[in-house]
């Protein structure tokens, strides 16, 4: 069964910070999703990364991908307050490439 | 365009009720996917169609639970004799199928509460 943590589930800091969010996986896959989620919001996709080695970025957020360990993680840049949400990764089996396992959440709280 | 809308937004229903939920994929989407999000279970994946192919019903619960979709579009979930370990968000995603990439487009979801 493919289990995926994330570490911390709780984080809080102050603007200007910089900090990384971790994602661990049990088995073998080779892609894994970023999503932001808002208090009482749906999910928002924010990376696809799609082989070992995968790095993007989208402002602040950078997701990188280590297949071989796997691990992802996201790094966050001079954290500012609109950051404040729920970030969730998610694995899907090499078997069902369709099918999501998503870890608990990390829920991001960005003081002034 | 618009996104992934699903109906109701919110039901509360007694227990042993039978409850459907809608869902509206995004136009051209060929696959659609069902999860369920509780504070106790986090998400879970319940059904996934794409096109014509038989669903992947491997993370419905219980019998009580079933989901059909019609004309390749338009999904319901349906919940019979529902109980309070049921209350959860419902949430219903889209996705193409790019060469094994499934970028998912969720929902707003239901917020389904069992009395």
């Amino acid at each position: 069964e493919l289990k995926v943590e994330q570490n911390p589930l709780f984080l809080s800091m102050q603007e200007g910070k910089n900090y990384t969010i971790y994602c661990n996986y049990s088995t073998t896959s080779d892609r894994l999703y970023w999503y932001r989620q808002d208090p009482g919001k749906s999910l928002e996709s924010l990376f696809v990364l799609l082989s070992n080695g995968a790095v993007k970025q989208e402002g602040r957020l950078m997701a990188s991908l280590d297949t071989k360990a796997r691990l992802s993680t996201l790094h966050i840049t001079a954290a500012v307050h609109d950051l404040s949400a729920t970030y969730f990764c998610a694995v899907p089996p090499r078997s069902s490439n369709y099918k999501l396992t998503f870890g608990k959440g990390t829920l991001l709280t960005v003081n002034p | 365009g618009a996104g992934v809308s699903q109906s109701p937004s919110n039901k509360v229903t007694e227990k042993g009720k039978d409850v459907e939920l809608r869902c509206d994929p995004i136009s051209g989407h060929t696959a659609l996917y069902w999860y369920r999000q509780s504070l106790g279970q986090g998400l879970e994946f319940l059904i996934y169609f794409q096109g014509n192919s038989a669903p992947d019903k491997s993370g419905l619960p219980s019998d009580r639970f079933s989901a059909e979709r019609t004309g390749g579009s338009v999904s319901t979930l349906t919940i019979q004799r529902t109980q309070q370990e049921d209350s959860a968000v419902y949430l219903c995603a889209s996705s193409l199928d790019s060469g094994g990439i499934y970028e998912q487009y969720f929902g707003p979801g239901t917020r389904l509460t069992v009395t």
